[in-house]
């Protein structure tokens, strides 16, 4: 693995069934996120987390969580899928919680909800 | 609010010069970021601002004034490859990235 990888990379679902998504780094990167991109609209932050342990709600948390039970893996769950979710995932992560972190993205995952 | 500004879509030449711009409102100021991501592709990180002035990296340039809360991104000697989105991102006084929506490049032979 080098750098971030996300899993799967595209997914067909169910309205109502519950989805994760999987973000794994190797980067010992103490900062991770996740955004959703939809068309037409800057990413948008969903959950962080600074360090393992600790997880923080972004701009777009309804219908979503997160844990960071250790340093590499920050998975984002879907309790109950809605069509509203359908959209292009990114995990990142960053070695800095401020000043000129830059952002590695993963791959991203994209998920369409029927 | 918070708020991000840049166009939706520029076309430019093979060879040429293109600018980029940038306006960002922001509850305080920790930088200014630009990536590119390519059509289907992960955001890859370009450049980053926090004073102001122009910083140069081979072909592409990224100036920010905070003053006026503007940057720009200059890509230089354009090649097919630049074709892609750019995005603008600033940081505010929490540390969190405020994003544009993104500028689309269509470069023409």
């Amino acid at each position: 693995i080098a750098g971030i990888t996300q899993a799967p990379t595209s997914q067909i679902l169910a309205a109502g069934r519950r989805m994760t998504l999987r973000c794994t780094q190797d980067m010992r990167h103490n900062a991770m996120y996740w955004y959703r991109q939809d068309l037409g609209l800057g990413l948008r932050l969903i959950h962080y987390s600074n360090t393992a342990g600790t997880t923080g709600k972004g701009e777009v948390p309804d219908g979503y969580s997160v844990s960071r039970a250790n340093t590499d893996d920050f998975p984002l769950t879907l309790a109950s899928a809605v069509p509203s979710q359908t959209s292009v995932y990114f995990c990142a992560s960053s070695d800095s919680t401020s000043g000129s972190g830059e952002l590695f993205f993963g791959e991203g995952s994209r998920l369409t909800v029927l | 609010g918070q708020n991000i500004d840049q166009p939706t879509e520029m076309t430019a030449t093979e060879g040429a010069i293109v600018q980029i711009n940038c306006t960002y409102q922001t509850s305080g100021f920790n930088g200014l970021f630009w990536y590119q991501q390519h059509a289907g592709e992960a955001p890859t990180f370009l450049s980053y601002n926090v004073l102001d002035g122009l910083e140069e990296k081979g072909r592409f340039s990224s100036f920010l004034s905070r003053s006026k809360g503007y940057s720009y991104l200059l890509l230089k000697e354009l090649q097919m490859k630049d074709s892609a989105s750019y995005l603008c991102a600033a940081m505010d006084s929490n540390y969190q990235l405020i994003w544009g929506a993104g500028t689309k490049l269509i470069i023409k032979p």
